[in-house]
C-alpha cells in the first residue's frame, strides 16, 4: 500500500513561529491529503493537493508537492497554541497513514 | 449531519470476552473504513467497505477480528476473544468516494478499548 511517512516525528516551537513538516511516499499518487489529530480525537481533514498541483494554500496552511521526489510539505505559518496536534499525510485510495508528526506550540 | 458516530466511546473488558464496536457513517457516504491506533504501530487500516461490501480486509490482524456492514448506515467490528494486545483506539471513518477520485475521510471520535 502507499503509505505516507511524516517527518520529523516531533516538533516543538513557540507561538508565532512557522512549523514545517514533511511527508514522503513510495509510489505514484493521484493526490495527497493532510490531516490533523487533536489528542483524544479523530482525524480531521486539512487540505488535499492533486498530483498535477505544486502548491496549495488554505488560510495559514501551505502545502507543497514534489512528485519527482515523492514528497510533500505542510507549512503552518504564525503558529498558535491551538495548532498543537499530530499531523498526518495520506496518499492513494485507501488512505493509509504514517505515524504522524507531533507538533507542540508553546505560548 | 451529526458526523460519524461511534459507540461505545470507552470499553473496558477482560481478556477472553467478546467486544463489539459500532459505527454509523455519514448518510450518503459509500465508503466506510475501520482503523486501529496505538502508540507503537500508529494508525492502521483494518478493513474498508464500499456500498456495504468488504473490499480490503488485509489489515485485519487475525481471525479473532471480524467486521460487518449489514446496511448503509451501520457497521460493526467484533473481536472474539479479546486479548490485552487489542487495547487501542478504534476509529471508524466514512467518505463519499475513494480510488482515483479520492474523497476526504470523515472520522468518528473513536472507541478507546482496554482489555485487561
Amino acid at each position: 500500500s502507499q503509505q505516507g511517512e511524516e517527518d520529523p516525528q516531533a516538533l516543538s516551537i513557540q507561538e508565532g513561529e512557522n512549523a514545517t513538516m514533511n511527508c514522503s511516499y513510495k509510489t505514484s499518487i493521484n493526490n495527497l491529503q493532510w490531516y490533523r489529530q487533536n489528542s483524544g480525537r479523530g482525524l480531521v481533514h486539512l487540505i488535499l493537493i492533486r498530483s498535477n498541483e505544486r502548491e496549495k494554500h488554505s488560510g495559514r496552511l501551505r502545502v507543497t508537492l514534489d512528485t519527482s521526489k515523492k514528497s510533500s510539505s505542510l507549512l503552518i505559518t504564525a503558529s498558535r497554541a491551538a495548532d498543537t496536534a499530530s499531523y498526518f499525510c495520506a496518499t492513494d485510495s485507501t488512505l493509509t497513514f504514517g505515524k504522524g508528526t507531533m507538533l507542540l506550540v508553546s505560548p | 449531519d451529526a458526523g460519524v458516530i461511534q459507540s461505545p466511546r470507552h470499553e473496558v473488558t477482560e481478556m477472553g470476552q467478546e467486544v463489539t464496536l459500532r459505527c454509523k457513517p455519514i448518510s450518503g457516504h459509500d465508503y466506510l473504513f475501520w482503523y486501529r491506533q496505538t502508540m507503537m504501530r500508529g494508525l492502521e487500516l483494518l478493513i474498508y467497505f464500499n456500498n456495504n461490501v468488504p473490499i480490503d480486509d488485509s489489515g485485519m490482524p487475525e481471525d479473532r477480528f471480524s467486521a460487518k456492514m449489514p446496511n448503509a448506515s451501520f457497521s460493526t467490528l467484533k473481536i472474539q476473544p479479546s486479548e490485552p494486545r487489542d487495547s487501542a483506539v478504534y476509529f471508524c471513518a466514512s467518505s463519499l468516494g475513494a480510488g482515483k477520485s479520492t474523497d476526504t475521510q470523515y472520522f468518528g471520535p473513536g472507541t478507546r478499548l482496554t482489555v485487561l
